[in-house]
């Protein structure tokens, strides 16, 4: 099983560019999250599907939208993107809300 | 304001010595503590999950203890290998109306050395 895989791993974007972050588990897991990781700070939670169907902020939502395609799929859009948003972004998956969550390998975003 | 506090930052190990490495919270309300270990270029991955009941649980040569009560959780790590160097984040759950809030630590950096 691949378990969590997030695409692209690696991404450049000019301010005012516009880009989708991709996310899909396999484990048929019901909950998914996205977060950011900066240094020095831990992982802040930027949106969250609780379940299919449903979607409601994290800590840090501006700047950001996301969808839940299906079970499976959860994307991340930064509409017009700045360099406060440059970060390592990863996406998560659980069985349920309060359950453990399975990490993807993230996304390297730089925004110049 | 909720924190979870990690020390050190960073600390380097020689091979086959133990560590122990700390997190301190201000969570309420508390539901459960999760060390995670996040490699290089890597996503975090669970190592143990504690609730308010448990004071210890192991994990191969991972050892978490909690103390609910100072709300203190510390993670030891036993004959440390070079596999063993990574990050390692603490993160506490607490239980709101409106649902589960995870609090991530800043993590500690721990670097074995043959």
């Amino acid at each position: 099983n691949a378990g969590v895989t997030q695409t692209p791993k690696f991404q450049v974007l000019k301010t005012g560019q516009s880009m989708t972050l991709q996310c899909a588990q396999d484990m048929n897991h019901n909950s998914m999250y996205w977060y950011r990781q900066d240094p020095g700070m831990g992982l802040r939670l930027i949106y969250y599907s609780a379940s299919e169907g449903t979607t409601d902020k994290g800590e840090v939502p501006n700047g950001y939208n996301v969808s839940r395609l299906n079970k499976r799929e959860f994307s991340l859009r930064l509409e017009s993107a700045a360099p406060s948003q440059t970060s390592v972004y990863f996406c998560a998956s659980s069985r349920a809300y309060n359950q453990p969550q399975h990490f993807g390998d993230g996304t390297r975003l730089s925004i110049l | 304001k909720n924190q979870v506090e990690q020390s050190p930052q960073s600390l380097i190990i020689l091979e086959g010595k133990n560590c122990t490495l700390q997190c301190n919270y201000t969570v309420s309300p508390f539901s459960n503590l999760r060390w995670y270990k996040q490699d290089t270029g890597r996503g975090p991955v669970s190592l143990t999950i504690m609730t308010f009941s448990e004071n210890t649980k192991s994990n191969g040569r991972y050892t978490a203890t909690l103390d609910a009560d100072t709300k203190q959780s510390s993670l030891h790590i036993t004959a440390s290998q070079l596999s063993d160097s990574a990050s390692y984040i603490c993160v506490v759950i607490s239980i709101k109306a409106a649902g589960n809030k995870l609090t991530f630590g800043g993590g500690t950096r721990v670097l074995v050395k043959p």
